[in-house]
């Protein structure tokens, strides 16, 4: 089991661009979330898909954040225009089947917005 | 909805005990604890559903009171590699996938 894979691992950008970042749940799950880490907010929850359809997404921060889940092996987060703000590691973690069952997450992206 | 942990670092010798607490305002369902090592990704330690159970791994061992709304994680006799940030997430049973986690509790176990 290779578990959830992102990427990249690191993406430098520049403010005003579009960055998109990938990831590939573990096989067999049904439930996918999109998590931001900073030091000054911890872990925020940015978006949660269940068998591939959007469930909540009231913690996507603004209208440049995007996410898109096509198939079950597959999601990107995407982010037009990028800012300086948006600097962070964002994770994506992916469970059997709901927030009731343990998360394996992947090994993050680390974004800087220059 | 995030759930607030204390205390927000500890520093331990090898062999010492500590508690990390995790309280809600929200009722919950599920807690979560995880660890995190600098630089990787968080891992799973256990989960304790609703029910007030309590749950071991190794020396590590945590309780739930949903009454109090508040989780608890022992850990007993720590290990050098016990190092690291620790997170509880809490999930509510009406809001399915809603896992929100505290800020951290950084642990530093010295030899």
């Amino acid at each position: 089991d290779a578990g959830v894979i992102q990427s990249p691992r690191h993406e430098v950008t520049e403010m005003g661009q579009e960055v998109t970042l990938r990831c590939k749940p573990i096989s067999g799950h049904n439930s996918l979330f999109w998590y931001r880490q900073t030091m000054m907010r911890g872990l925020e929850l940015l978006i949660y898909f269940n068998n591939n359809v959007p469930i909540d997404d009231s913690g996507m921060p603004e209208d440049r954040f995007s996410a898109k889940m096509p198939n079950a092996s597959f999601s990107t987060l995407k982010i037009q225009p990028s800012e300086p703000r948006d600097s962070a590691v964002y994770f994506c973690a992916s469970s059997r089947d709901s927030s009731n069952e343990k998360l394996f997450f992947g090994s993050g992206t680390q974004l800087s917005v220059l | 909805q995030q759930p607030v942990q204390s205390p927000q670092a500890v520093i331990l010798r090898e062999g010492e005990d500590a508690v990390i607490n995790c309280s809600s305002s929200k009722a919950l369902y599920s807690v979560h604890w995880y660890r995190q090592k600098h630089g990787e990704a968080p891992v799973f330690l256990m989960i304790l559903l609703k029910g007030g159970e309590q749950k071991g791994h190794e020396k590590i061992s945590a309780s739930f009171n949903e009454k109090k709304q508040q989780s608890s994680l022992y850990l007993t006799a720590s290990q050098l590699s016990y190092s690291g940030t620790y997170f509880c997430g809490t999930g509510g049973g009406s809001t399915l996938g809603r896992l929100y986690f505290g800020r951290g509790t950084q642990l530093t176990v010295w030899p």
